[in-house]
């Protein structure tokens, strides 16, 4: 079974519509951010990235928000398909090498 | 282009056994790392390497020895297996610091 999710805070979203997904990081001095997508038996994908002289950023389908104030990060999926059903989690990169990612939040999708 | 590969995918150890988990990339990536997946937690940082024949410590290395002769390869050595160190591992890779990591698909490593 998948033994990664167990724990975890669960999102769960009606097919078609929004998600919103948040996470908290601890340092003011990080200046990259970095969600990742994780399907069950498999390793982290890269979804979006951010840099901290940034606020928002967009791709498709997905958009990340940085409020550096707060230390919050958010990553906001549109229209969301079975498909998104996953463990999403985000990283924040301090200084040279350092990434620290957070625990992550199950995405469950409703038919 | 396979990107970062990982073997095995699967194993089982008694403790006290020692094995290696493979790592290899294909991008000709400078940074590598290795990471531990545990249920309710992030990924931890186990090892890293910053380039050929540089490697350093992360957030919870003990237990394990890591080396980088070649820049595709970093290998991850258990030298005597204890079965807290069952767990999720999985090696990454990035072409410079600060940049996304690329991650294989993961070992599960069962200690009994």
């Amino acid at each position: 079974g998948e033994s990664v999710g167990l724990h975890l805070p669960t999102l769960s979203v009606q097919e078609g519509d929004n998600s919103i997904i948040n996470c908290a990081y601890s340092n003011s001095a990080s200046d990259y951010f970095i969600w990742y997508k994780q399907e069950s038996g498999k390793g982290p994908q890269f979804i979006i990235d951010i840099r901290s002289n940034m606020d928002k950023r967009q791709g498709q389908r997905v958009t990340v928000l940085l409020n550096k104030t707060v230390k919050h990060l958010s990553l906001q999926i549109a229209a969301t398909q079975p498909g998104d059903s996953a463990v999403y989690f985000c990283a924040e990169v301090q200084g040279t090498y350092k990434y620290i990612f957070g625990t992550g939040t199950r995405l469950k999708v409703l038919a | 282009n396979a990107g970062v590969t990982q073997t095995p995918k699967f194993q089982v150890l008694k403790t006290g056994q020692s094995m290696t988990l493979q790592c290899a990339q294909d991008m000709n990536h400078e940074y590598m790392s290795w990471y531990r997946q545990d249920p309710g937690m992030g990924l931890r940082l186990i090892h890293y390497s910053v380039g050929a024949g540089i490697t350093d410590q992360g957030e919870v290395p003990n237990g394990y020895n890591v080396s980088r002769s070649t820049t595709e390869d970093f290998p991850l050595r258990l030298l005597s297996a204890a079965p807290s160190q069952t767990s999720v591992y999985f090696c990454a890779s990035s072409y410079r610091s600060g940049a996304e990591a690329f991650f294989g698909q993961g070992t599960r490593l069962t200690v009994v």
